[in-house]
């Protein structure tokens, strides 16, 4: 069974500054996906940036970057200059390729950005 | 387009009554997901659909059932609620299952069973 880990119950980060954010997975699969969501105070759960197993170069989407490191089973959340709105809940997930799109989720990290 | 939206948003029910929750996609998509989220835990899948008149288990099914007559409708059952049921369910729906295919999220619902 796969199983999702965030060691960092809590994190917080001044505004503007940069922050990273741990996930690591255990897994015997060698086609996966890997998911980070936000979900802010209101609740709704937001795609923030996908990577594919197979692919070595890291995703980035804006201000969010991961580092995916296949072998070590890691796949750290970097969020750049970050802003007031990313307060939230981040989860990472976890998908195995070919199944019918069942996530398995970590704990999550609460991210608090202070001005 | 309305995306996933999922009724009541609220509710409170007493041990051994029954409720039903309500999940509807405007995407016309084929996949549809039930997930219950506790205090200080990830999401966990209860069932799942791939298609209309389709269900099946996830990770943790016991005490609920679920039926997806129409494809835009996912409907999630509690015939005797428990205590343990306890927490905030959230919909999803996708078109599909591979890495392009992004799982869109309703508000959640939260319930208090006392």
């Amino acid at each position: 069974a796969q199983t999702v880990t965030q060691s960092q119950p809590e994190m917080s980060v001044q505004e503007a500054e940069t922050v990273t954010l741990s996930c690591t997975y255990d897994t015997s699969e060698n086609n996966y996906y890997l998911f980070w969501y936000k979900q802010p105070p209101s609740r709704q759960m937001i795609l923030v940036i996908r990577q594919e197993a197979y692919k070595q170069q890291n995703a980035t989407e804006n201000r969010f970057s991961v580092n995916f490191q296949k072998a070590a089973k890691s796949f750290s959340l970097k969020i750049s200059d970050s802003q007031l709105g990313d307060t939230a809940m981040y989860f990472c997930a976890f998908m195995k390729g070919g199944s019918q799109g069942n996530l398995i989720f970590g704990k999550g990290t609460k991210l608090s950005v202070k001005p | 387009n309305a995306g996933v939206t999922q009724t009541p948003k609220f509710r409170v029910l007493k041990t051994g009554q029954s409720m039903t929750l309500l999940c509807a996609q405007d995407m016309n998509h084929e996949y549809m997901y039930w997930y219950r989220q506790d205090p200080g835990m990830g999401l966990r899948l209860i069932h799942y659909s791939v298609g209309e008149g389709t269900t099946a288990k996830g990770e943790v099914p016991d005490g609920y059932n679920v039926s997806r007559l129409k494809k835009q409708n996912f409907l999630l059952g509690l015939e005797s609620a428990a205590p343990s049921q306890t927490s905030v369910y959230f919909c999803a729906s996708s078109y599909g299952t591979t890495f392009d295919n992004e799982q869109f999220f309703g508000p959640g619902t939260r319930l208090t069973v006392l």
